[in-house]
């Protein structure tokens, strides 16, 4: 059983601080990891996605993936309280071809003006 | 361009019972995926469909099921309702199917399953 872990959180911070948020995952198998932020009561939205090793940046927010450890994780940087929501990594295991996501239970950040 | 719509976005059935929900994708979305998401266990996959064709299943009983029609909206049915079933159901469309474009997928807002 594929599992991906994040702490639930609540993880809060100041308004401007950096935010950061972790993932790990149990398959030496995964090739594609995803971050979608969910607000109270609606779906969630893909803010971010990494293939490879190393950072990806888009914005104020940037994605880390460190295959060699399992590890994917979301820094937000400048927090403001609209970054207020619950964040979820979701992680794709390409070899076999199945076209699912496994997700994490996601980590609820909280921004304090 | 219209996003994912499902319906009904709020449900109250009783245990017994079955349910039938709805989504329709992104106009030119050929795959839809459906999700469940609770508190305990966070979003689980359901199923995909694409072309009218079930392309990957989770780990859900057989008390799940789904189709999709040839204008790509796509039903999934639960049927002998149990507790455990309440939650929210989310279905996701893309273009296409397959390991490239799960970057490009979009969730609908939802329904809302609750079962007394």
């Amino acid at each position: 059983q594929k599992e991906v872990e994040q702490n639930s959180g609540p993880l809060s911070v100041p308004e401007g601080a950096i935010a950061s948020l972790n993932c790990t995952y149990s398959d030496r198998g995964s090739q594609s990891f995803f971050w979608y932020r969910q607000y109270s009561g609606k779906s969630p939205e893909l803010i971010m996605f990494i293939y490879s090793n190393g950072d990806k940046e888009d914005g104020r927010f940037t994605a880390q993936l460190n295959k060699a450890s399992q590890y994917v994780s979301l820094l937000i940087r400048d927090s403001q309280p609209s970054d207020s929501a619950t964040y979820l990594c979701a992680v794709k295991e390409d070899q076999t071809g199945a076209n699912n996501l496994f997700f994490g239970t996601g980590t609820r950040l909280t921004v304090i003006p | 361009k219209a996003g994912v719509t499902q319906t009904p976005r709020y449900l109250i059935k009783t245990r017994g019972q079955q349910v039938t929900l709805s989504c329709s994708p992104i106009s030119g979305h050929r795959s839809v995926s459906w999700y469940q998401q609770t508190p305990g266990q966070g979003l689980q996959f359901l199923f995909e469909y694409f072309s009218e064709t079930q392309r990957n299943k989770g780990n859900f009983p057989g008390r799940f099921s789904g189709r999709q029609f040839s204008n790509s909206r796509s039903e999934m049915n639960v049927s002998t309702l149990e507790l455990g079933d309440s939650a929210l159901y989310l279905c996701a469309s893309r273009s296409r199917t397959g390991l490239q474009n799960l970057n490009e997928q979009f969730f609908g807002p939802g329904t809302r399953l609750t079962v007394l």
